[in-house]
């Protein structure tokens, strides 16, 4: 079964740093470009980074209100995809998703984990 | 960044009942349109993909339609399992993006 799994969420002081993992089975990683999203609570859905697989250089790319404080990483031998947030801000409160991403289409994704910004 | 704009933002709708749901979007996306149902608590899950193709499991019942700038998702005989919300997205562009989601509720 192919699945996703997200872990690391809680609760964090703002400026302060959390690392998300997502771990994938079912299918072969490394063949994948991978992207998180998250939903604030009762908001929609919001883009937040990706990373293309290693054949296509493993490149990333972030939605401006993450730029230079989240980084995005694999590691294609664990088959787990990682989202490094730091000087995190109340506004970034909201369930993180991974996907799996296919031709640009998130087709699979992870159940969500909770990130809590508050003092 | 392209803006999606979905419509009605609420829908009330009777079980076995037809439901139409509209999405546009501000540039052509081509036929890079998906569809998702997100249930209260649950991850989205992907129901239709290059506007008119199901995802593996949907039922037959959900289909979609259009290109370029105007999508409509239609659901044929609601079941109770089909009141939720429902998300456009757009995956011509990067950076994706979603509509504000139409909430399909029983009437």
């Amino acid at each position: 079964e192919v699945q996703l799994v997200e872990s690391g969420g809680g609760l964090v002081q703002p400026g302060r740093s959390l690392r998300l993992s997502c771990t994938a089975s079912g299918f072969t990683f490394g063949d994948y470009a991978m992207s998180w999203f998250r939903q604030a609570p009762g908001k929609g859905l919001e883009w937040v980074s990706f990373i293309r697989s290693k054949a296509f250089g493993g490149t990333t790319e972030y939605a401006a209100s993450v730029k230079g404080r989240f980084t995005i990483s694999r590691d294609d031998s664990k088959s787990i995809a990682y989202l490094q947030m730091n000087s995190l801000k109340t506004e970034d409160t909201a369930v993180y998703y991974c996907t799996r991403v296919v031709g640009w289409l998130p087709d699979i994704w992870g159940q969500g984990t909770m990130v809590t910004v508050s003092s | 960044e392209i803006v999606m704009t979905q419509s009605p933002a609420t829908l009330s709708v009777s079980p076995g009942e037809r439901a139409t749901l509209s999405c546009g979007a501000s540039q052509s996306v081509s036929s890079n349109l998906a569809w998702y149902q997100q249930k209260p608590g649950q991850a989205p899950r992907l129901l239709i993909y290059g506007a008119s193709t199901r995802a593996t499991g949907i039922p037959a019942r959900f289909s979609g339609s259009g290109s370029g700038t105007e999508f409509t998702l239609t659901i044929s005989s609601l079941q109770s399992e089909d009141f939720a919300v429902y998300y456009c997205q757009q995956y011509n562009n990067w950076p994706c993006s979603f509509g504000q989601g139409t909430t399909l509720d029983i009437k």
